[in-house]
């Protein structure tokens, strides 16, 4: 079945650090890649997506490219700032899926 | 566009207790999915709604958990005879469309059962 998985935390950096979480799925046909983040005492939201191989999504500075032939959704940033602080969910849809697998999450905390 | 809503926020109950949570999606959005989440653990699918007819359920949404949308707006999932294996984190999502891609989640509803 589809599966996602994710790096292990947590994760602690100094401000302005580089920041790749690794994330690597399982799944049939072509699914639909995301990473949602989870700040604290809110609701996750989803940061960024793609939809078919070699897409890039981005947004607020982070980025991540669908690798289909490392099947990979890697997550990167070049310069964290403490506002980055929370957990990150890397997930995928399956083809025709109804619904989003997703990996463990990531806590990341970044400090001044 | 208030976002996804959900309610209770917390909810503490004792073992074979049943308890209802509601969620209001995003307005315009006609569908409308339930996921729970464990400590240290990504969300897991329990089910979904287009409009008013539940259309996918999962595996783990045992016999004791049933979910509504009655007229195709908020959604209530009911767990009876609550266990402790229960507690966990309850969230709603909504989308628009057969567009599964962006689903907004809500704060989400924290269940303790003691």
């Amino acid at each position: 079945g589809d599966s996602v998985t994710q790096m292990e935390g947590p994760v602690t950096l100094s401000e302005e650090a580089f920041l790749t979480i690794n994330c690597t799925y399982t799944a049939t046909g072509y699914p639909s890649l995301f990473w949602y983040v989870q700040y604290p005492g809110e609701g996750l939201q989803l940061l960024l997506k793609a939809t078919k191989a070699d897409d890039k999504g981005s947004n607020k500075g982070f980025e991540a490219t669908y690798r289909k032939e490392t099947t990979s959704f890697h997550l990167e940033k070049g310069s964290v700032q403490v506002s980055d602080s929370a957990v990150y969910f890397c997930a995928l849809s399956g083809t025709g899926a109804n619904n989003l697998f997703f990996g463990t999450g990531t806590r990341l905390t970044v400090i001044p | 566009d208030t976002g996804v809503s959900q309610d209770p926020r917390h909810k503490i109950t004792k073992r074979g207790q049943n308890v209802t949570f509601r969620c209001d999606p995003i307005s315009e959005h006609n569908r409308l999915y339930w996921y729970r989440q464990t400590l240290g653990q990504g969300p897991e699918f329990l089910t979904y709604f287009q409009n008013e007819a539940q259309l996918e359920k999962s595996r783990l949404l045992s016999d004791r958990f049933s979910a509504e949308r009655p007229k195709g707006s908020f959604s209530t999932l009911e767990i009876q005879r609550t266990e402790q294996g229960d507690s966990a984190m309850y969230l709603c999502a909504s989308s628009l469309g057969t567009n599964t891609y962006e689903q907004y989640f809500g704060p989400g509803t924290r269940l303790t059962v003691t």
